[in-house]
């Protein structure tokens, strides 16, 4: 079956614009969770998304959003970008809510703001 | 809190040889522990995850080992090959103000010296 697909695969944007990234998780995978990547950080935690609800967010600020749709797809929008948005943006399928269960990794959205 | 320490940042072994990468974590309330390879350009892939009902697991040449007490869970890889060559990440969950999510050490690049 198909993996966990993310859309578009490279973006440059400049300071003070907005970005929406897309997530089509494995079918049948109900949860999407949302990780930026950068060298110095690691993975950090965004939010999760479960049967179209947020259950629960990191420590970003308001400028980043998300939602997810009847079909499990979600989006990511980061708004006003400044330069240290630049990273890999992640995301993460899985059967069930929560953390109890192991992710199965999207290729990533790598986004450079200029 | 929200604290996954991970060490060491770079490891560097013999082919043939094992290595040894360990985590430690703040929440006693933790109770899965999920590793992850990320290879050079590709995306995080769970290679092995414990549950804190658990010591021990076993998959081919890996292995993950957890000390509740010590609130530490380690990652070896016996027999090394080049391929093993990626940043590994450990993960626990954990639960903040009523939030679980997953939280992953900064990682650890492993290189495999022919």
């Amino acid at each position: 079956k198909a993996g966990v697909t993310q859309t578009p695969r490279y973006l440059i944007k400049t300071r003070g614009q907005q970005v929406t990234l897309s997530c089509s998780p494995i079918s049948g995978h109900r949860s999407v969770s949302w990780y930026q990547q950068t060298p110095g950080q690691g993975l950090q935690f965004l939010f999760e998304y479960f049967s179209e609800t947020q259950r629960n967010k990191g420590n970003f600020p308001g400028r980043f959003s998300g939602r997810q749709f009847s079909n499990s797809r979600s989006e990511m929008n980061v708004s006003t970008l400044e330069l240290g948005d630049s990273a890999l943006y992640l995301c993460a399928s899985s059967l069930l809510a929560g953390p109890n269960y192991g992710y199965t990794f999207g290729s990533g959205t790598r986004l450079t703001v200029v | 809190g929200e604290n996954v320490e991970q060490h060491p940042s770079t490891l560097s072994v013999q082919e043939g040889d094992s290595a040894v990468i360990k985590c430690t974590y703040s929440d006693s309330a933790s109770n899965y522990f999920p590793w992850y390879k990320q290879e050079l350009g590709k995306r995080p892939q769970l290679i092995i995850d414990i549950r804190s009902n658990v010591g021990e697991k076993k998959d081919q040449r890996i292995a993950v080992t957890l000390n509740k007490t010590a609130k530490h869970f380690s990652l070896h890889i016996t027999e090394t090959q080049p391929e093993d060559s990626a940043v590994y990440f450990c993960a626990a969950s954990i639960v903040v103000r009523g939030d679980d999510k997953i939280i992953f050490g900064k990682g650890t690049r492993l290189h495999i010296l022919p």
